[in-house]
C-alpha cells in the first residue's frame, strides 16, 4: 500500500524557537497533502490543505503566519511551526490524497509528529 | 459544518467477540471513510465508502447515504485491534478534507 513518512517523529523544543515537520509520499505522487493537529484524547482537526505549487488553504481559525506550508513537490510538503508556545504542543499528522488513474481512492496517513514546547 | 457522532465512545470487549461501530452524520456526504489509530498514533484506513457495503477480512463496513450514518462491523474480535476507530466524512472531492468524528475507543481484552 501507499507509504507517508513524516520527519521528525518526536521533537522538543524552547518556547520562541521555529520548528519545521516534512511530509513524504514515499511511493506515489500527492498533488494534495493534509495537515492534521490532535491534542490527547481529542480527534483529529484538520489545518490546512497543501497544494503542490501553489498557496495552501487554512481552515477558520488556523493562522497561516503561524504555520507555514510549503508544498514544494509531488512528494514533500513542510509545516513549520514559528516561534512556537507551549499551546503548539500537540501531535501533527499529515495525510496524503492518493487519485488512481483519475479516480479518488483515499488518503494515508503519516506516523505523526509528537511536538512539545517548553 | 457537518456534524459527525460516532457510538459508542467505548467499547470493552472480550477477545472473539463481535461488534459494531456506529457514525451519524448531520448532510450529505460524497466521501466516508474509516480509519482505525493505533495506540502509537498511527492511523491506517480501512474503507472508504461512501455508500454500499464492503469487506476485508474480519472488518466489514456499510453505509446509508440516504440515511445519513455508517456502521464499521469487527467479527471475532483480536486484541490488536485494540485502539481508537475513527469515521471521517466529506462533501468534496478531496478525501482529505473530511471533519472526523470523536472516535470510539475499542479495548480488547485477552
Amino acid at each position: 500500500g501507499a507509504v507517508v513518512s513524516q520527519h521528525p517523529s518526536r521533537v522538543i523544543c524552547k518556547s520562541g524557537t521555529s520548528v519545521k515537520i516534512e511530509c513524504r509520499s514515499l511511493d506515489f505522487q500527492a498533488t494534495t497533502m493534509f495537515w492534521y493537529r490532535q491534542f490527547p484524547k481529542q480527534s483529529l482537526m484538520l489545518m490546512a490543505t497543501s497544494n503542490e505549487g501553489s498557496k495552501a488553504t487554512y481552515e477558520q481559525g488556523v493562522e497561516k503566519d503561524k504555520f507555514l506550508i510549503n508544498h514544494a513537490s509531488l512528494t514533500l510538503s513542510t509545516l513549520t511551526v514559528t516561534s512556537a508556545h507551549p499551546e503548539d504542543s500537540s501531535f501533527y499528522i499529515c495525510s496524503a490524497e492518493l487519485i488512481g488513474g483519475g479516480v479518488l481512492e483515499t488518503q494515508y496517513f503519516g506516523p505523526g509528529t509528537r511536538l512539545l514546547v517548553l | 459544518g457537518i456534524q459527525v457522532e460516532q457510538s459508542p465512545p467505548d467499547l470493552i470487549l472480550q477477545e472473539g467477540a463481535n461488534s459494531t461501530l456506529r457514525c451519524n452524520f448531520s448532510d450529505s456526504v460524497n466521501n466516508l471513510q474509516w480509519f482505525h489509530q493505533n495506540p502509537w498514533g498511527q492511523l491506517i484506513n480501512l474503507f472508504y465508502i461512501p455508500s454500499g457495503t464492503k469487506q476485508n477480512g474480519r472488518l466489514s463496513a456499510t453505509t446509508v447515504a440516504t440515511e445519513r450514518y455508517s456502521l464499521l462491523y469487527i467479527s471475532s474480535s483480536q486484541t490488536t485491534d485494540s485502539g481508537v476507530y475513527f469515521c471521517a466524512v466529506g462533501y468534496n472531492t478531496n478525501a482529505g478534507k473530511s471533519t472526523f468524528g470523536d472516535g470510539t475507543t475499542l479495548t480488547v481484552k485477552p
